[in-house]
């Protein structure tokens, strides 16, 4: 079954910051990992969807790395600002012949960037 | 193009009645899958559906129950409510390609309180 974990829970920064969210998964043989971000009380925003054969995925400030071989991916966050204050949350969907949309969700990284 | 839109947003009931949420996704999309989103939990995966098949489904009681209809559109039924199925509801749609590999896109969810 597979597992997530996102280390460190919270996280709090000053404004221009950069910064790296961790995120790790106990079964390598995934089809791909996607980042979220979740404002409070609202929905989860696609921030990128790195699939298995890729190493990095690139948007704007944003930059995730997947090392299959190790159970790791990293968002790093450039120059943070107080609009990144967010959860921010990893998932991937199933190994072997599951449906790639069954995700299974890190428990996130509350991220505070301070004025 | 629009997202994608759940509804009601906000939804209070009592102990053993019964709920339908439903979820509109984005336009083209044939996926929906929906989440359950409680503080102790996470995020949990109740089921999917695509072409108006449940393709996988979470472990969860049979109380929860989906369908979806020809335009992709879907429903989410919940009977029979308790306490602790107070929490958010999200709905994601994705264009379900080949090998599975794309990106789920979110609702702004249905905040469901049992009274």
């Amino acid at each position: 079954k597979q597992e997530v974990t996102q280390i460190p829970a919270a996280l709090s920064v000053p404004e221009g910051e950069n910064l790296v969210l961790n995120c790790s998964f106990t079964d390598s043989a995934i089809y791909n990992l996607q980042w979220f971000r979740q404002d409070p009380g609202k929905g989860l925003t696609s921030l990128l969807l790195i699939q298995s054969s890729q190493r990095e995925q690139t948007s704007g400030r944003l930059n995730a790395s997947l090392d299959k071989s190790s159970g790791r991916s990293t968002l790093y966050i450039a120059a943070s600002q107080p609009g990144d204050s967010a959860t921010y949350l990893c998932a991937v969907p199933p190994s072997g012949a599951g449906s790639a949309r069954q995700l299974t969700f890190g428990s996130g990284t509350q991220l505070t960037v301070l004025p | 193009k629009a997202g994608v839109t759940q509804t009601p947003r906000y939804l209070i009931k009592t102990r053993g009645q019964q709920v339908t949420l439903s979820c509109s996704p984005i336009s083209g999309h044939r996926s929906v899958s929906w989440y359950q989103q409680t503080p102790g939990q996470g995020l949990q995966f109740l089921f999917e559906y695509f072409s108006e098949t449940q393709r996988n489904k979470g472990n969860f009681p049979g109380r929860f129950s989906g369908r979806q209809f020809s335009n992709s559109r879907s429903e989410m039924n919940v009977s029979t409510l308790e306490l602790g199925d107070s929490a958010l509801y999200l709905c994601a749609s994705s264009i379900a390609g080949q090998g599975g590999s794309d990106t789920q896109y979110f609702g702004p969810g249905t905040r469901l309180t049992v009274l």
